[in-house]
């Protein structure tokens, strides 16, 4: 059984920049041909995708949040991770990590339990 | 990328059908068959309900449903129950190798 965690700071203020880890455990980050993605929940709103990554492959981000995204991975430690840079109130949100594909059958199969990350001066 | 439209709740009776639907366009619903399903409880991960359009996870109830038409999409959900209230989004692979949601819809069982 895949479980996903997500772990890092739940508290920022403006203009810092957001750093969060997921573990994966249960199986391999670099097997089989899977994505794995970020995703956020605003506050009483909806799922918004940021990007994902494929263990060897580059990253592929949300247009509106490319600017400020990155996503990198490290099969060293079952983890991947995710920066957003000069953030602001507006990305407040609860943040998933989720394990995406395989390639021919593309869905979100597998959630992290998702981490509260609240920007405030 | 535009978010996929979904209505923003629908109702039913316990014992009732629902259907939600999800439209998109050409770069996206339309022309993948990757169109999955999420059921949200109240301060829960989203649970994959429906992939490929129309496939169910293993150990989901039958109740369940997915259909695609043009760039519309459907989640039915038949034989209503009280514990099925919740919010549901679509999502789906798009041209620019991105993936989208729809803006989710609140499913109330009166």
């Amino acid at each position: 059984q895949v479980q996903l965690q997500e772990s890092g700071p739940g508290l920022l203020e403006p203009s810092q920049t957001l750093s969060l880890t997921c573990t994966v455990s249960g199986g391999s980050i670099s097997s089989g041909n899977y994505y794995w993605s970020w995703i956020r929940q605003h506050p009483e709103k909806g799922l918004e995708w940021i990007g994902y990554i494929y263990y060897s492959g580059s990253p592929y981000y949300n247009p509106s949040l490319q600017s400020r995204v990155s996503i990198s991975v490290d099969t060293s430690k079952n983890q991947f991770s995710l920066k957003v840079s000069s953030v602001t109130a507006a990305d407040t949100a609860v943040y998933y990590c989720a394990r995406d594909g395989p390639w021919g059958s593309l869905h979100f199969d597998y959630w992290g339990q998702g981490i509260l990350v609240t920007v405030t001066s | 990328q535009s978010a996929l439209t979904q209505p923003a709740s629908v109702s039913g009776s316990p014992g009732q059908s629902i259907t939600i639907s999800c439209t998109g366009s050409s770069t996206d619903v339309g022309l993948y068959n990757y169109v999955s399903w999420y059921q949200q409880h109240p301060g829960k991960a989203p649970k994959l309900m429906i992939y490929d359009v129309s496939k169910r996870p293993s150990g989901l109830s039958n109740r369940f449903s997915g259909s695609k038409s043009g760039n519309t999409a459907s989640l039915t959900i038949s034989g209503l129950q009280t514990e099925d209230e919740a919010h549901y989004y679509c999502s789906s692979y798009t041209t620019a190798s991105t993936r989208v949601f729809g803006g989710g819809t609140k499913l109330t069982v009166l």
